[in-house]
C-alpha cells in the first residue's frame, strides 16, 4: 500500500462546477500538506499549503485537512477550463530533513 | 518569489552523448535541491537529493555514475546524464527547498519548469 493514495482520474466536469480532489495517507507523522498543479509538460506549481488540520482558502481554492481521518481535500469553486491540469497532493513530517511524499496525481478536465 | 529555472527546456541528443541540465533558484538560496524524473501520465519519481557542498543522495535503483549531480552553490545544481540512451528519454524536473522569512513554511519545495530529454 502506498503512503499517499490519490485517484488518478481523469475527472471531467463542466465549467462552473465545484471540483473536489482528495488524498488519503497512512503516515500519522505527516504535518504539512500541499497541493501542486501541473500542466502538461510543465513543472508542478505550488497552489496551497496547510499545516496540521483545518481549512485554508485562497480565491477559488480551499484546502482541507482532517488528520483524524488522514484525509485531505482540495476544492475548486467555479471551475474554469484553465484549471484543467494534473493536481498532486504532497505531504511531509515536521523537521528540515523530512522529504515530500507525493500522491500519484489526479487529472482534471474542465469542459467549456 | 521562489522561482526555479531550468535550462535547457528541451534537448535532443544522440545515443552515447552526455547531457547537462541546470537548475537555478533565482530569488532564494536553496539549501537542498531535488531531481525528479517523470514519465508520461505518471507521477514524479525522486531520483536524488543534493545539499549544497555535499555529495548527492540517490534513491534506490538510480545509477549514480549515470546521473551525475553537482550542487556547487546555493543557487545552482546540475544533472548530467552520461552516455545517454533512448530509455533515458524522459521529463526531468528539479525542485529547490530553501528558507523564507515569510509565506510558505520553511522547506517548501518549488519546482522548475522541467527539461524534456529525447535521446535518439
Amino acid at each position: 500500500q502506498k503512503e499517499v493514495e490519490q485517484d488518478p482520474g481523469p475527472l471531467s466536469v463542466p465549467e462552473g462546477a465545484i471540483v473536489s480532489l482528495n488524498c488519503t495517507y497512512s503516515n500519522s507523522a505527516f504535518q504539512y500538506f500541499m497541493w501542486y498543479r501541473q500542466y502538461s509538460r510543465k513543472g508542478p506549481e505550488l497552489l496551497m499549503y496547510t499545516y496540521s488540520s483545518g481549512n485554508k482558502e485562497d480565491g477559488r481554492f480551499t484546502a482541507q485537512v482532517d488528520k483524524s481521518s488522514k484525509y485531505i481535500s482540495l476544492f475548486i469553486r467555479d471551475s474554469q477550463p484553465s484549471d484543467s491540469a494534473t493536481y498532486l497532493c504532497a505531504m511531509r513530517g515536521f523537521g528540515a530533513g523530512n522529504m515530500l511524499t507525493f500522491g500519484g496525481g489526479t487529472r482534471l478536465m474542465v469542459k467549456p | 518569489g521562489a522561482v526555479v529555472s531550468q535550462h535547457p527546456s528541451w534537448v535532443i541528443c544522440k545515443s552515447g552523448t552526455s547531457v547537462k541540465i541546470e537548475c537555478r533558484s533565482l530569488d532564494f538560496q536553496a539549501t537542498t535541491m531535488f531531481w525528479y524524473r517523470q514519465f508520461p501520465k505518471q507521477s514524479l519519481m525522486l531520483m536524488a537529493t543534493s545539499n549544497e557542498g555535499s555529495k548527492a543522495t540517490y534513491e534506490q535503483g538510480v545509477e549514480k555514475d549515470k546521473f551525475l549531480i553537482n550542487h556547487a552553490s546555493l543557487t545552482l545544481s546540475t544533472l548530467t546524464v552520461t552516455s545517454a540512451h533512448p530509455e533515458d528519454s524522459s521529463f526531468y524536473i528539479c525542485s529547490a527547498r530553501g528558507f523564507f522569512s515569510r509565506g510558505p513554511p520553511t522547506d517548501t519545495q518549488y519546482f522548475g519548469p522541467g527539461t524534456r530529454l529525447t535521446v535518439l
